[in-house]
């Protein structure tokens, strides 16, 4: 059974630019969860989806963030005209129902020029 | 209320020895308590994870300690080894909500 997937590993993009990051949970995982990580810091939570759903958004900056989880394919967090702070490594997290126990993946390090 | 706080950030250990990081929470309706390691460019491992109805979980040479009165728990690692060199998370969360992490600790197992 393959883990949770990322892609890409590394993302690198100018200022204002769209960065889309893809998640495939594990298999038989409904739920799946993002989460972003500074460097020398700990996790923070941004969204909660399930298929077709967003549970809690919390933690999402109110503008230029997006997450999608489809009935069909990998949940896609987008960021819409990217600013240097937006550097961090992204970390996708899924569960199986019904939730708790999360497992990540290898993640996504988004690079800002 | 839904902070979870790490201590120590940084820890050395020499080999052999049995490192304790110590976590303590607010929200008494969290539920789950699990420990995650993370090596360099890697994401969190799930390492062990344990409910507040027991007191303590052992898994290899991994044991949550678990309080809760205090609203505390704490990671021991017996006979540590260079190996466990790592970033360690301690969280908590409550069901399939989103887990709350502790700002982390960096360990560093001298040969």
């Amino acid at each position: 059974n393959a883990g949770v997937m990322q892609n890409p590993r590394h993302l690198v993009r100018r200022r204002g630019q769209e960065a889309r990051l893809r998640c495939s949970p594990m298999k038989g995982h409904s739920h799946v969860y993002w989460y972003r990580q500074l460097p020398e810091e700990g996790l923070k939570f941004m969204v909660y989806l399930q298929k077709e759903n967003i549970i809690d958004e919390s933690g999402m900056p109110k503008e230029r963030f997006s997450a999608e989880f489809p009935k069909e394919g990998p949940s896609i967090l987008r960021i819409q005209q990217v600013v240097r702070g937006d550097s961090a490594a992204y970390f996708c997290a899924s569960s199986p129902p019904p939730g708790t126990t999360q497992y990540f993946g290898p993640g996504t390090r988004l690079l800002v020029l | 209320q839904q902070q979870v706080k790490q201590s120590p950030q940084s820890l050395i250990v020499q080999k052999g020895g049995i490192p304790i990081i110590n976590c303590a929470y607010e929200n008494t309706a969290f539920d789950y308590f699990p420990w995650y390691q993370q090596f360099p460019g890697k994401g969190p491992a799930l390492l062990i994870a344990i409910r507040p109805d027991v007191s303590e979980k052992k898994e290899g040479r991994f044991t949550i300690s678990f309080n809760k009165s205090a609203k505390q728990f704490s990671l021991h690692i017996m006979d540590s080894q260079p190996g466990d060199s790592a970033t360690y998370f301690c969280a908590a969360n409550q069901g399939a909500q989103k887990l709350v992490f502790g700002q982390g600790t960096r360990l560093t197992i001298n040969p």
